[in-house]
């Protein structure tokens, strides 16, 4: 099965709303990062995680490794943060594993 | 944000025909990894190098591509006979590996097998 599932797998957004992106691990996840790709196929970078929270303007990150999730929270949604959004965690090992993608379109 | 140089941008070949594509990692950055994201946005792990060795691979890299990461000159990921099949973005990420593995990507090599 999925071993990084995230939810929801698409959404939209009135500008200026906020929202929750999610992933459930069944690996025993060390680490997570989140990513944001962009219509050209970039992968941007706005999280890496341990246990724990990160803030970086208006996202917010959480990764809580006993319960095998981690979350992302947009706040106060603009039109530049449409794209997909990826979750990936790794298990000591160094390998990365993806979960399917959140597509988000933020509209005026 | 990422300084991972991944060519060539896009590559057009042949069914059988091999494909070949280069990743630059991120100054000091000793793991690379190589993963390929199909038209459904799923992510395939395909090998990881740190350094010039190999870490993990699954089976179809063994069987049918060529990777390397020479000292001193830029990773490669080769496809030796292309398949319709292999159509994807191929994605190269470099990491300090150890404790802080944050991956950097590249912009990714796309390929179309016609």
């Amino acid at each position: 099965g999925d071993k990084v599932k995230q939810s929801p797998s698409a959404l939209s957004l009135q500008e200026g709303t906020n929202s929750a992106l999610r992933c459930n691990f069944s690996i025993a996840a060390t680490t997570v990062q989140w990513f944001l790709q962009n219509p050209r196929g970039s992968l941007i970078n706005l999280f890496y995680l341990v246990p724990g929270t990160k803030e970086n303007g208006r996202l917010k990150s959480a990764f809580d490794s006993k319960e095998s999730y981690s979350t992302l929270h947009i706040r106060d949604a603009q039109l530049e943060d449409s794209g997909t959004y990826f979750c990936a965690a790794a298990g000591g090992n160094y390998k990365y594993v993806f979960g399917a993608g959140t597509r988000l379109k933020v509209i005026a | 944000n990422s300084k991972v140089i991944q060519t060539p941008r896009y590559l057009v070949k042949g069914q059988g025909q091999k494909a070949k594509m280069r990743c630059i990692p991120e100054k000091g950055h000793p793991v690379v990894f190589w993963y390929q994201q199909n038209k459904n946005n799923e992510f395939k792990f395909l090998i990881n190098f740190q350094n010039q060795e190999v870490l993990q691979q699954i089976d179809m890299t063994e069987k049918r591509f060529s990777a390397e990461c020479p000292s001193n000159s830029p990773c490669s990921l080769e496809i030796q006979s292309s398949e319709a099949g292999d159509s994807a973005l191929y994605l190269c990420a470099s990491s300090l590996g150890g404790r802080v593995n944050t991956l950097y990507f590249g912009a990714g090599t796309r390929l179309s097998v016609l």
